[in-house]
């Protein structure tokens, strides 16, 4: 059964700073992995979804790349402004499966 | 602007009694799903339908019920059989189901009891 985590639970960082949120799976056999984000008490928003053939995607300040041998998956985000305050979940799916989604990583950007 | 509509926000239940909350789509998509968060926890997934009168059971279907007799709407029943309910749910779709296509979620419904 696949089992998806995040770690850290939380960070803080300040405004400016490059920053890495990661997320482990222990199956690597998926079909594609995607990375959320979400704004206390409201839904998931998707911000990239990465298949299995590719290496990495990107958008705007948002890099994800995905290692499927090593059953990682980072989401890179450049520049953090204090509007990229959320927790961002990760979710993997795997073939004909539904996807299993990480606790998620909750990310404060200090002005 | 196509979406998802969840309904309500904030919902109470008392003990004993059954509670639905709603889920309507306009995005014209085949599958959509159920998830509960608690605090600290994944989403979990309660029930799907890939297409219209049929839905399948997810991790923690017990306690809970569907129906999906139009194509945009899949409301969700949390019965007294469910012990636990107080939670975020949410509501998703995608074009199909089993693709793994692209997430699409409503903005959840908090539901406490009473």
């Amino acid at each position: 059964k696949q089992e998806v985590t995040q770690i850290p639970a939380a960070l803080s960082v300040p405004e400016g700073e490059n920053l890495v949120l990661n997320c482990s799976f222990t199956d690597s056999a998926i079909y594609n992995l995607q990375w959320f984000r979400q704004d206390p008490g409201k839904g998931l928003t998707s911000l990239l979804l990465i298949q299995s053939s590719q290496r990495e995607q990107t958008s705007g300040r948002l890099n994800a790349s995905l290692d499927k041998s090593s059953g990682r998956s980072t989401l890179y985000i450049a520049a953090s402004q204090p509007g990229d305050s959320a927790t961002y979940l990760c979710a993997v799916g795997g073939y004909g499966q539904n996807f299993v989604f990480g606790p998620g990583t909750r990310l404060s950007v200090l002005p | 602007d196509g979406g998802i509509t969840q309904s309500p926000k904030y919902l109470f239940r008392k003990e004993g009694q059954n509670v639905t909350l709603s889920c309507e789509q306009n995005l014209n998509h085949d599958a959509m799903y159920w998830y509960r968060q608690d605090p600290g926890q994944g989403l979990r997934l309660i029930y799907y339908s890939q297409i219209v009168n049929d839905f399948q059971k997810g991790d923690i279907a017990e306690g809970y019920s569907v129906s999906r007799e139009k194509k945009e709407s899949f409301p969700l029943t949390v019965t007294s059989a469910q012990k636990n309910p107080t939670a975020f749910y949410l509501c998703a779709s995608s074009i199909e189901q089993g693709r793994n296509e692209k997430l699409f979620f409503g903005s959840g419904t908090q539901l406490s009891v009473l």
